[in-house]
């Protein structure tokens, strides 16, 4: 199964870009990467989803370079609210595997 | 429809108690997946379902748990004789094959075994 590595906890302030990396350094040529978030007590939620280069939503942009073999969740401009857990995926066939994740505290 | 749904959201046993969860994916989605989260831990892959068929159990994480989804709409995760150790929160998920690649989960079950 692929790995993801990630940093366990990151703190930002209100209103900055927050940037988040994950390596998978053995992603294989059919894998896709998928960012979720999670709030305490809640199920993980659906960010964004990339294959290659740059993908950007309403929420994020997700950043990939041509080998592939890391990606970087990008937050603009953080409020409170963005305080959660952040997990790189590498779907494996059909399977979904969550690493630890990075832990994001935003403060006033 | 209204997402995935779980049942119940809690639910506190004693050891040794058998326990079922019961999850409703969204209707269109024909592929189920179970995941076990801990404190402070990201979501670990129980098993998972294509339509009635289980595709992938080797990671349940004893036989004391099994999973089933009889007609290919809601499925079920029992754990038999619990154990503390089970204490957990029991997510669901669901994803239509062949979409975009968004799992959607649900609310999770949280399972406290006394």
């Amino acid at each position: 199964l692929a790995k993801t590595t990630q940093p366990i906890s990151m703190d930002s302030y209100e209103g900055q870009e927050v940037n988040i990396t994950c390596s998978h350094n053995n992603i294989a040529t059919n894998d896709y990467i998928t960012w979720y978030q999670q709030f305490p007590s809640q199920g993980p939620r659906f960010i964004i989803q990339g294959y290659k280069t740059k993908v950007t939503n309403e929420v994020a942009s997700l950043f990939i370079p041509a080998d592939r073999k890391s990606s970087t969740l990008s937050l603009p401009r953080v409020s409170l609210s963005d305080t959660a857990v952040y997990y790189c995926l590498v779907l494996y066939g059909q399977n979904f595997v969550f690493g630890p994740g990075t832990r994001l505290s935003v403060l006033p | 429809d209204t997402g995935v749904s779980q049942n119940p959201r809690h639910k506190i046993t004693k050891r040794g108690q058998n326990v079922t969860f019961r999850c409703d994916p969204i209707s269109e989605h024909n592929r189920l997946y179970w995941y076990r989260q801990t404190l402070g831990q990201g979501p670990e892959f129980l098993t998972y379902f294509q339509n009635e068929a289980q595709l992938e159990k080797s990671r349940l994480l004893s036989d004391r748990f099994s999973a089933e989804r009889p007609k290919g709409s809601f499925s079920t995760l029992e754990i038999q004789r619990t154990e503390q150790g089970d204490s957990a929160m029991y997510l669901c998920a669901s994803i239509e094959t062949g979409g975009t690649g968004e799992l959607f989960f649900g609310e999770g079950s949280r399972l406290t075994v006394l």
